[in-house]
């Protein structure tokens, strides 16, 4: 299975402000998932990344809030913008798997918003 | 409505016992797969188990089972010969469709406590 290089691991941002989550993959792959994870709570899926294109969001989350980017079949950037203390959570994103194998996910990115 | 429901928020089995995890899920594809994952507190997402819709055997991964019902949509996990590491959050996923590349979504999660 695919192995996700996730960065920053945490990080801990003024109110007002924006991240940038980096995930880089060892292997081509097509679609790359955005998920949120608030706490305490399951995953929630933000948007879908398929290079070439552009990212599908879910219903609740706008491209002007969470701009994708998806410039080769190895790596995807979410960013949060303008952020609140609501969007303090976990940010994973994800990879298929091969056959029966799951998805692989990131280590994810603990947003402390302040 | 929900896709994935998992209805034991939490649950504390003594050591050793086996567990079953339930989820139930909503779709009108043929073609989907279902998904455990475990969360331990340190918060990376563990693949446990996939079983696809097609499959007409239960799917199995050393410990782990998966109760597979099509007909009643139930995907329950079994955990068998519980230990202290299997405490954690262990969560239901769903990939509607054939195509292996699309998304899943989850279910609420359900948090296992292992008694020693």
């Amino acid at each position: 299975s695919a192995v996700i290089s996730q960065k920053p691991s945490r990080d801990i941002c003024q109110r007002g402000t924006s991240l940038t989550i980096q995930c880089q993959v060892d292997s081509q792959v097509t679609m790359m998932f955005w998920y949120r994870q608030q706490p305490g709570q399951s995953l929630t899926l933000i948007a879908t990344a398929n290079q070439g294109s552009e990212a599908t969001y879910e219903s609740g989350f706008v491209i002007d809030k969470f701009p994708i980017s998806r410039p080769n079949l190895t790596f995807s950037t979410l960013t949060v913008s303008n952020m609140s203390p609501e969007d303090s959570s976990i940010y994973l994103c994800s990879v298929p798997g091969q056959g029966a194998y799951g998805y692989t996910f990131g280590s994810g990115t603990r947003l402390t918003v302040v | 409505a929900q896709k994935i429901t998992q209805t034991q928020p939490g649950m504390f089995v003594q050591e050793k016992e086996a567990v079953t995890l339930d989820c139930t899920y909503d779709t009108s594809d043929q073609s989907y797969g279902l998904f455990w994952y475990k969360q331990p507190s340190s918060g990376e997402m563990i693949f446990l188990i996939y079983q696809g819709s097609y499959d007409e055997q239960n799917a199995t991964e050393g410990r782990y089972s998966l109760n597979f019902q099509k007909a009643r949509k139930s995907a329950n996990l079994v955990i068998s010969a519980s230990q202290l590491g299997d405490s954690a959050m262990y969560f239901c996923a769903m990939r509607e469709g054939g195509n292996r590349d699309d998304k899943i979504i989850f279910g609420k999660g359900t948090r296992l406590h292992i008694l020693p």
